[in-house]
């Protein structure tokens, strides 16, 4: 069964570091996304992409926070320099254009900042 | 802005008992999502309900949509420890962006 994958699963930095996280959606899927989970919340939209353009970063901090996704498959996110406040579970799903639009979220990458 | 609220937070049931978790939006959508997270796990999709009074049951567990009173249900019959978990429901909001919002999530956790 296809699925998103996601790596790294965990990472440590220290704040102020820069720190990427790669995904890479089912294949076919045109609608990718980058969710960050803090401890105890339901997860909160960063950035949605349509193949390989932004349809919404409304909530994403772009003075640390960028994504790219080039080709319009896989995708990174990058936070630098990296905050406390940025410790959080990053969760990144992808659907494809049609009904019922349903995501799929793949394994997450568990970031700790100290 | 579109709110999603869940009720309880926190749920601690038996084994065998039957329960109902509330999940409220505070705009129109036609498009709800049940989600099931286990601890440091990521999510699962649990159930897709796409219009008015739509119901869909899987194993223990069925979720329905009123779309009118802005009402999502997931009941649990017959409890069982495998079923602890966090339970989140999400709603689609914004139109052609699909975008998720999802609720504050609902803590189960089934004793023996």
């Amino acid at each position: 069964e296809a699925e998103v994958a996601q790596s790294p699963r965990y990472k440590i930095t220290e704040k102020s570091q820069a720190v990427a996280f790669w995904c890479d959606p089912i294949s076919g899927h045109a609608t990718l996304y980058w969710y960050r989970q803090i401890l105890g919340q339901g997860p909160e939209l960063l950035v949605q992409f349509q193949d390989e353009s932004v349809v919404d970063d409304s909530q994403l901090p772009k003075d640390r926070f960028s994504a790219e996704r080039l080709k319009g498959v896989d995708s990174t996110l990058k936070i630098q320099p990296a905050e406390l406040g940025d410790s959080a579970m990053y969760l990144c799903a992808s659907s494809s254009s049609g009904l019922p639009y349903e995501q799929y979220f793949g394994p997450g990458t568990r970031l700790t900042v100290t | 802005e579109l709110k999603v609220e869940q009720n309880p937070l926190f749920l601690s049931m038996q084994e065998g008992k039957n329960y109902t978790i509330y999940c409220n939006y505070s705009t129109t959508s036609d498009r709800l999502y049940w989600y099931r997270q286990d601890p440091g796990k990521s999510l699962e999709s649990l159930f897709v309900l796409l219009s008015n009074g739509a119901v869909k049951q899987e194993g223990r567990l069925m979720a329905s949509l009123d779309t009118k009173a802005r009402l999502s249900t997931l009941h649990i019959t017959a409890a069982v420890h495998d079923l602890s978990a966090t339970y989140f429901c999400a709603v689609i909001y914004g139109g052609a962006t699909n975008k998720l919002i999802f609720g504050t999530g609902t803590l189960l956790a089934v004793q023996p």
